[in-house]
């Protein structure tokens, strides 16, 4: 059974801190990285799509890195504001049967200003 | 563009009933995936569509089905409910399977309580 997971479970931190969290997931026949935010009362947005061992991608102040052959991707938040309060999915996808994407429980972050 | 619009919104049904939820995915979209979240665990996978065909079934019982239309638009299917069905359903289109990598746009979900 293919099992992501994600550290840590929830974070607090203060309006302009910078943060990162990490996604773990199998590298053998690796496909895909999806980074979700889930704001409360809201659909999961997606953030980035990932595929290649170290690519690294940027939405703003949010940024996702790649290591497809340890099996991890970090998502940074550069002087984090209220309005990223959310929790953040990360979902690996595999070739063949198991081509759907599993989704990791996600890491809760909170800001407080 | 209008999103991903799942009716309806919330549901209580009682043990032993049917139910049936419907996706209705961003115009142009061909690809509808089905999960579940309960509380304290992560989205499960219940089902992927494309082009009217299912790809790929999550590890759920025989009373979980779905299928999807010409229109690409999807419905699934929960018969014999029981209380251990609770949960937030959340339907994904893309344009492409997520399978193949490509970004999956989620709805806002169903929310479906059985007592």
């Amino acid at each position: 059974i293919l099992n992501v997971e994600q550290s840590p479970q929830s974070l607090h931190v203060q309006e302009g801190d910078s943060t990162n969290f990490t996604c773990s997931f199998p590298s053998s026949n690796f496909y895909a990285l999806h980074w979700y935010r889930w704001e409360t009362a809201k659909s999961p947005e997606a953030l980035f799509v990932m595929t290649l061992n170290g690519d690294e991608k940027k939405k703003g102040r949010i940024s996702a890195t790649l290591n497809t052959k340890e099996g991890y991707s970090y998502l940074y938040i550069k002087g984090s504001q209220p309005e990223d309060s959310a929790t953040y999915l990360c979902a690996s996808n595999y070739g063949g049967s198991q081509g759907n994407l599993i989704f990791g429980k996600g890491t809760k972050l909170s800001v407080k200003p | 563009k209008a999103g991903v619009t799942q009716t309806p919104r919330y549901l209580i049904k009682t043990r032993g009933q049917q139910v049936t939820l419907s996706c209705s995915p961003i115009s142009g979209h061909r690809s509808v995936s089905w999960y579940q979240q309960t509380p304290g665990q992560g989205l499960q996978f219940l089902f992927e569509y494309f082009s009217e065909t299912q790809r790929n079934k999550g590890n759920f019982p025989g009373r979980f089905s779905g299928r999807q239309f010409s229109n690409s638009r999807s419905e699934m299917n929960v018969s014999t409910l029981e209380l251990g069905d609770s949960a937030l359903y959340l339907c994904a289109s893309s344009f492409a399977p997520p399978s193949d990598g490509s970004e999956a746009f989620f709805g806002q979900g169903t929310r479906l309580t059985v007592v």
